[in-house]
């Protein structure tokens, strides 16, 4: 069976700080690769998707970045971390457009 | 663009009481819709989903069914419980799209 794995769980880290987060899908192949960001009190946030090694779509211009270096890896750098990244971040996959994504089971980032 | 509009929270139900989350949609062509469940400290699981107009989406005693007459897709469970107790998103997947549009969740808090 198909799982998605998300570490760390929680993270504090100083403004100025760099970032990186990683995402890796097990039991599957070639998989869609997403990164949600869930601001406190607002909805959920597209910030990058994949739909195969090395190739990255941004829908919102910031100070984050995402690269996938393998397969079924999905990592979210920052260089500078601002307090205003604080949030909750999910990676999620798919590999049917007709049906919705497996979430992985998030990173709580404070930004301090 | 493609959009979802839900009912604001939060909600407080009682042990047993009957829950209904209106979802309404804005989106050209024949999207799927989903219901996903937020549970505290925890990423986000699909509850159910519907693929066509007339389809009902059914899991752990909650339903809805998509209306495209009304463009909506309202969750329904008869008895709730204080396991129910969670951030409810409606979602939007368009036709062939990778991006999933989210509501801004509600709320539901169920007292024993």
């Amino acid at each position: 069976s198909q799982t998605i794995h998300q570490w760390p769980a929680t993270l504090v880290q100083p403004v100025g700080s760099p970032l990186s987060l990683e995402c890796t899908v097990e039991g599957t192949s070639n998989p869609n690769l997403y990164w949600y960001r869930q601001a406190a009190g607002r909805g959920l946030q597209l910030l990058f998707y994949s739909v195969g090694i090395g190739q990255i779509s941004s829908e919102v211009p910031q100070n984050l970045s995402a690269s996938r270096p393998q397969d079924r890896q999905f990592i979210l750098s920052s260089k500078k971390l601002l307090l205003s990244d604080s949030g909750f971040y999910l990676c999620a996959w798919d590999s049917d457009r007709s049906y919705g994504y497996t979430f992985g089971s998030g990173t709580r980032l404070t930004v301090v | 663009g493609d959009s979802v509009t839900q009912m604001e929270g939060p909600v407080t139900l009682s042990e047993e009481a009957f829950l209904t989350i209106n979802c309404t949609y804005t989106a050209t062509g024949y999207p799927s819709l989903f219901w996903y469940v937020q549970y505290p400290g925890e990423g986000l699981q699909l509850l159910l989903k519907a693929t066509k107009a007339d389809d009902k989406g059914s899991n752990k005693g909650f339903e809805a069914t998509y209306r495209k007459e009304t463009t909506s897709f309202h969750l329904e469970k008869g008895s709730v419980q204080v396991s129910d107790s969670a951030v409810y998103f409606c979602v939007l997947r368009a036709s062939n799209d990778y991006k999933l549009s989210f509501g801004a969740g509600t709320t539901v808090t169920v007292r024993a």
